[in-house]
C-alpha cells in the first residue's frame, strides 16, 4: 500500500462547531505531516510527527490540535476555527532518520477541503 | 533557514512547445530536490526529483537539471500536452528528514 489516505474529502464547519481530521498510511512510514495550502499557494507546513511524538509545530494556533495515535494514523482535532482557516489540508508521511537512509520522498494525501462559515 | 525562489509565476504555451520553470535555494547544505505537480483540486504529485551528487535527470518528456555552485535547478518539459497544465512546485530539502521549503509555484497553461 503506497498510499496515504484522509477523511473527510470535505468538511463545511461553524466557527463554534468541533471537528476532526483523519490521515492514515501503512507504508511504515515514522514521520508524518500537516499541511495547510491556500488555493496556488505552496503548501504551509504546521505540523510534524516524528516517531508518534511532535516534533515542529510552526506556531500554529491552538484551535488546530493535533494527535498521533499510532504509527499509521494522525488526527487533526479543530475547535472554534475562523473562516481564514477555510484551505485544503493536507497530511503527508515519508521515511524518518533511523529508517531507509536516503529515501526522502513525501507522500500527500487527498486532502480535506475545509470551509468554516 | 533555507529560502526557494521559483520563477515564472505564470507560464503559457502552445501545445508541443517546451516549458522550463527554474528554481534556485539559499542553503548549500541542501541535496535533494523534488518537483511537483498539483492539478487542480488535487494533491501534490511528485513527477521527478534529483539529489546533490547528479547533474541531470530524465523521465521520458520531463527532466530536471541542477547546478549546485549557482544554487539553482530547473524543470523542463517538452512536447507539452494540455494535461500538463498544472501548478508547479519545486521544493529542497536536507539531511535524514524530510521537511521540504517549497517555491511560491508556476501555473502552467497548455493552450491546445
Amino acid at each position: 500500500d503506497t498510499e496515504v489516505t484522509q477523511t473527510p474529502k470535505h468538511l463545511v464547519m461553524g466557527m463554534t462547531n468541533k471537528k476532526s481530521l483523519k490521515c492514515e498510511q501503512h507504508m511504515g512510514h515514522r514521520a508524518m505531516y500537516w499541511y495547510k495550502q491556500k488555493a496556488k499557494k505552496p503548501p504551509e507546513l504546521m505540523f510534524v510527527y516524528s516517531y508518534e511524538k511532535l516534533s515542529i509545530n510552526e506556531s500554529v494556533p491552538s484551535r488546530f490540535s493535533p494527535e498521533c495515535p499510532n504509527s499509521s494514523l494522525l488526527n487533526l482535532h479543530l475547535h472554534a476555527l475562523q473562516p481564514e482557516d477555510s484551505a485544503l489540508y493536507l497530511c503527508a508521511s515519508s521515511q524518518e532518520r533511523g529508517q531507509l537512509a536516503g529515501v526522502n520522498e513525501q507522500f500527500f494525501g487527498p486532502g480535506t477541503r475545509l470551509t468554516v462559515l | 533557514g533555507e529560502n526557494v525562489e521559483q520563477h515564472p509565476s505564470t507560464l503559457s504555451v502552445q501545445e508541443g512547445d517546451s516549458a522550463v520553470i527554474k528554481c534556485t535555494y539559499s542553503d548549500s547544505a541542501s541535496n535533494y530536490f523534488p518537483w511537483y505537480k498539483q492539478e487542480l483540486g488535487k494533491r501534490p504529485q511528485l513527477i521527478i526529483d534529483i539529489r546533490s551528487n547528479v547533474g541531470e535527470k530524465k523521465d521520458q518528456r520531463i527532466a530536471v537539471t541542477l547546478n549546485k555552485t549557482a544554487k539553482h535547478f530547473s524543470l523542463h518539459i517538452t512536447e507539452t500536452q494540455p494535461e500538463d497544465s498544472a501548478v508547479y512546485f519545486c521544493a529542497a530539502s536536507k539531511g535524514g528528514s524530510y521537511i521540504p521549503t517549497f517555491g511560491r509555484g508556476t501555473s502552467l497553461i497548455v493552450h491546445p
